[in-house]
C-alpha cells in the first residue's frame, strides 16, 4: 500500500530564505509525482509534474527533484516571498493505477 | 477557457438527504477525478473517469456514493442518505491524456458539504 509522508508539517521562515520541502513515498513503482499548493479554503494549484523517468523539473523559483529508488522528492523554493505562504502537497500515482495518493501537506508561512 | 468549475460551491444539508454535485472540466480534457478532503488532510481519491468510462473507484466509497460522466463531458457526484461523516470538501480535477503522456491535473475550487 502506497503511503506518502511530508515533512515538516509546518514551517515558518523570514522572507528571502531558500527552503526545501520533503515528500517521501513507500512504493517506488510510481508513474509520476506532482506538487501542488493550496490556499486556505481553495482548490489546488499545480506547481510541477515529474514523470518517473525524470530527475527534476523547474519553474521559476521552484525546483522539484525525484529519487525513485529512495522514495523521495523535494521541492526547493528560492528567495521565498510572503505570497508563497500556503500549504504545499505532493501526490504520487502508482504504476498500473489511475489513483493519486496525497501527503498531508506542509503549511508554509513566509514572514515579511 | 476559465478552468475547472464546480457547483454548488457550498451545500448545507440535513442528515439523510441526498445531494448532487457537478463538475465541468476543462473542455479538451478527457480525464476526470473526484477527491474528498477533510480539514488538515490531503485530498483522498474517490473515483476516476477516462472520457465517459469510470475506470477506477476507491474501496472507501460506499454504495451511497455514485458518480457519472455522461458523454465524457461534465460529471456529477451523488451522495445518498448523507451522514455527518460525509462533511468535507469535494474536489474535482481534470487532465489530458495523449498517447503515453499524462499531463498534470487541474483542480476546481471544490464544493464544501456540511451535513447537520
Amino acid at each position: 500500500k502506497q503511503e506518502v509522508t511530508q515533512i515538516p508539517a509546518a514551517l515558518s521562515v523570514p522572507e528571502g530564505e531558500n527552503l526545501v520541502l520533503n515528500c517521501s513515498f513507500t512504493d517506488s513503482a510510481i508513474y509520476n509525482l506532482q506538487w501542488f499548493r493550496q490556499d486556505p479554503g481553495k482548490g489546488l494549484t499545480s506547481l510541477l509534474l515529474i514523470q518517473s523517468s525524470q530527475r527534476e523539473q523547474t519553474s521559476g523559483r521552484l525546483n522539484a527533484s525525484l529519487d525513485k529508488s529512495s522514495g523521495r522528492s523535494t521541492l526547493y523554493i528560492a528567495a521565498s516571498q510572503p505570497g508563497d505562504s500556503a500549504t504545499y502537497l505532493c501526490a504520487v500515482r502508482r504504476s498500473g493505477t489511475y489513483k493519486y495518493i496525497f501527503g498531508t501537506g506542509t503549511r508554509l508561512k513566509v514572514l515579511a | 477557457d476559465t478552468g475547472v468549475s464546480q457547483n454548488p460551491r457550498h451545500k448545507i444539508t440535513k442528515r439523510g438527504q441526498n445531494v448532487t454535485f457537478r463538475c465541468d472540466p476543462i473542455s479538451e480534457h478527457n480525464r476526470l477525478y473526484w477527491y474528498r478532503q477533510t480539514l488538515g488532510q490531503g485530498p483522498e481519491f474517490l473515483t476516476y473517469f477516462q472520457n465517459e468510462a469510470q475506470l477506477e473507484k476507491s474501496r472507501l466509497l460506499s454504495d451511497r456514493f455514485s458518480a457519472e460522466r455522461p458523454k465524457g463531458s461534465f460529471s456529477t457526484l451523488e451522495i445518498q442518505r448523507t451522514e455527518q461523516g460525509d462533511s468535507a470538501m469535494y474536489l474535482c480535477a481534470s487532465s489530458y491524456l495523449s498517447g503515453p503522456e499524462c499531463y498534470e491535473q487541474y483542480f476546481g475550487p471544490g464544493t464544501r458539504l456540511t451535513v447537520t
